[in-house]
């Protein structure tokens, strides 16, 4: 079964530091997708990142950057010089191709202080 | 310009009432999804489908129920709403592959 896990619940960091966002997932199987979606206090979800388990490439996107590491089933999410607009809570998320069907993680909320 | 509508945006009502939320989406996509969270909170799955006449129940047990008579359209009943239904649902929609799914603006819902 598929399973996300992010531990940090909260997260709380003074504006222009760097802050990485953990995500840990399980999956039986060899083909799935991995996805980062944002929700700010308005309730809908931004879509961020999504990657294959082929592509093990780190990706950076302006002050964005993810790890994605196969061999320990982490998918982590990095802001650089955070800014308060940065404020939301976080979810990583993971689809497996067999079931297709998008599974969260608890979800991090992440609080940028002026 | 959102590709997954759903209405309404806010619904305040009380016990006991019947309500439906809408979800309709314009991309042709066949899976669709509706997702219950409580404010802030993590994301259950509580009913999919995965085409027209194709409905199943999420991880989540809800007392809701869901119908696909049209490809674009997968509204969420609720026969008797209670306040322990108060919460936010969002529909989805993705592609057969898994690839991409996308999200509509939800819909808060509070039962008084």
């Amino acid at each position: 079964a598929q399973k996300v896990t992010q531990a940090q619940t909260e997260i709380s960091v003074v504006e222009k530091e760097d802050v990485t966002l953990d995500c840990v997932y399980e999956t039986r199987d060899t083909t799935y997708y991995l996805f980062w979606y944002k929700q700010p206090p308005s309730g809908e979800l931004v879509f961020l990142i999504r990657r294959n388990s082929f592509d093990e490439q780190n990706e950076i996107s302006g002050r964005y950057s993810w790890n994605f590491q196969k061999s320990t089933s982490s998918f982590n999410f990095t802001i650089t010089a955070s800014q308060v607009v940065d404020s939301a809570v976080y979810f990583c998320a993971l689809s497996e191709a067999n079931a297709q069907k998008l599974v969260f993680g608890q979800g991090t909320r992440l609080t940028i202080n002026p | 310009e959102a590709d997954i509508y759903q209405t309404p945006r806010y619904l305040v009502i009380g016990t006991g009432k019947k309500i439906t939320l809408e979800c309709s989406q314009t991309m042709g996509h066949d899976k669709m999804y509706w997702y219950q969270q409580d404010p802030g909170m993590e994301l259950h799955l509580i009913h999919y489908s995965y085409g027209v006449n194709s409905t199943e129940k999420g991880d989540l047990s809800s007392e809701s129920t869901v119908s696909r008579i049209r490809t674009e359209h997968f509204p969420l009943t609720l026969e008797s709403a209670r306040p322990s239904h108060t919460s936010q649902y969002l529909c989805a929609s993705s592609d057969w592959g898994g690839h991409g799914y996308t999200f509509g603006s939800g819909t808060r819902l509070t039962v008084v």
